[in-house]
């Protein structure tokens, strides 16, 4: 299985300021024939669903502000959130979903206001 | 709008069973796989099981195998799972997951969770 390890568990950011979101995966979840990575963001406010917010690493999914964004390829992934805003705070994963199941997530990290 | 609305958590003993159920609505529902991801309280996020459009495949972590049994009724749009020798440690909320396709791994919705607590 390919295991996803984020760092850091848990960060505070000033509003306004950036937040940087690391995550690694175990194997590449890049796809050389497409040149797709096959990685995604999810964000969980307190007492809510996961909710989608980057998929293939870099993709923003409708509706999703522009101050977050995706890099990365092959094993090495960042989510930034560029100036943070009292709505941001959550609990951010990252999840793998290359070839079959099972499709694995980061541990999670928490992103709170300092 | 895509809706999906889980039911039958609740607390069940040590080797017993509950079935969850998955209503959905907003969607072909049988043109897209489904999946079940559980969250135990305070923790993570963990993929459990898969079960593509059509139902005839399905896919399991290793650590509910043998044990949940997904299945879907695409003539009622719902979703299900089956858990049986239930243990401590399958104490979480339970997400279904709607797939961006057929079977891709990628979630474009939730639904809110439905608990369940085994428990002595």
């Amino acid at each position: 299985d390919i295991v996803m390890t984020q760092s850091p568990d848990s960060l505070a950011v000033s509003l306004g300021e950036r937040a940087t979101i690391n995550c690694k995966s175990s194997q590449t979840v890049l796809n050389r024939s497409n040149n797709k990575n096959y990685l995604a963001w999810y964000q969980q406010k307190p007492g809510q669903p996961p909710k989608l917010l980057i998929s293939w690493a870099s993709t923003r999914q409708s509706g999703v502000p522009d101050r977050f964004s995706g890099s990365g390829s092959g094993t090495d992934f960042t989510l930034t959130i560029s100036s943070l805003q009292a709505e941001d705070v959550a609990v951010y994963y990252c999840q793998q979903y290359y070839s079959i199941p099972p499709w694995t997530f980061g541990q999670g990290t928490k992103v709170e206001i300092k | 709008e895509v809706q999906l609305l889980e039911s039958g958590g609740g607390l069940a003993q040590p080797g017993g069973s509950l079935r969850l159920s998955c209503a959905t609505s907003g969607f072909t529902f049988s043109s897209y796989a489904m999946s079940w991801v559980r969250q135990a309280p305070g923790k993570g996020l963990e993929w459990v099981s898969a079960i593509r459009g059509s139902g005839d495949s399905t896919y399991y972590a290793v650590s509910v195998r043998g044990r949940f049994t997904i299945s879907r009724d695409n003539s009622k749009n719902t979703l299900y799972l089956q858990m049986n020798n239930l243990r401590a440690d399958d104490t979480a909320v339970y997400y279904c997951a709607k797939d961006t396709e057929n079977e891709r791994g990628l979630f474009d919705y939730w639904g809110q969770g439905t608990l369940v607590t085994v428990s002595s």
